[in-house]
């Protein structure tokens, strides 16, 4: 079974903070993405990568950077962490190739920033 | 860009009632579907998806789903639903390679 762990399931930061979230999958999927869960708007892209140092925007990328150093890990980084911030993040990874396109989800981290 | 939309965002049913979510999504080329649930607590995870063929898929736990292209539709069903189907329910697309876009999700309450 593929498994996408991510660093902490809550975490609590004061605004300004700078923030990094971390997530590791065990299935040497090429792709790998990071989203924000909330209430009322489901799942929205904020960066995703397609191999080891490249990364792609995806809807909404301001104030976040991704680092993407080993195949196996994606890291998100909130440069300084606001209050509008405060959320589930959710890291995925997927393979590549017909039909194996298919997300497989970490368990989210928590994020509440004071 | 593509967008989904799931029109029901709360759906409370008592045990045994059937159930039916409704997926639109906008986008003329070839696209994979999928149904993904998150139960109260745990992570997401894959319901059932559509890639080819067979435009009627069955998924886990007696969920099945219809790809009906003419319609931009890719509506859940559920025969007889039990209280731990409580969840919420997310439609997915994706056209081949390329990046998700998810629905706002539709929250399943049932009633014992």
């Amino acid at each position: 079974d593929v498994k996408v762990t991510q660093s902490s399931r809550y975490l609590v930061k004061r605004t300004g903070e700078k923030v990094f979230l971390e997530c590791v999958q065990d299935m040497d999927h090429e792709n790998m993405f990071w989203y924000r869960q909330d209430p009322g708007l489901g799942l929205r892209l904020i960066y995703f990568s397609y191999d080891v140092k490249m990364k792609e925007k995806g809807d909404i990328p301001e104030g976040y950077s991704v680092s993407r150093e080993k195949k196996e890990r994606f890291s998100l980084i909130l440069e300084s962490a606001s209050t509008n911030q405060t959320s589930m993040y959710l890291c995925a990874s997927s393979s590549v190739g017909q039909g194996t396109d298919t997300q497989y989800f970490g368990p989210g981290t928590r994020l509440t920033v004071l | 860009a593509q967008s989904v939309s799931q029109h029901n965002h709360h759906v409370i049913l008592s045990e045994a009632a059937s159930l039916e979510l409704g997926c639109n999504y906008s986008y003329g080329g070839t696209v994979n579907l999928f149904w993904y649930v998150q139960y109260p607590g745990q992570h997401l995870q894959l319901l059932l998806k559509y890639f080819s063929g067979d435009p009627l898929v069955k998924g886990i736990k007696g969920f099945e789903a219809e790809f009906i292209k003419s319609k931009f539709s890719f509506n859940l069903r559920k025969p007889s639903v039990q209280w731990s189907d409580t969840a919420e329910y997310f439609c997915a697309v994706n056209a081949p390679g390329n990046q998700f876009y998810f629905g706002t999700g539709t929250s399943l309450t049932v009633i014992p």
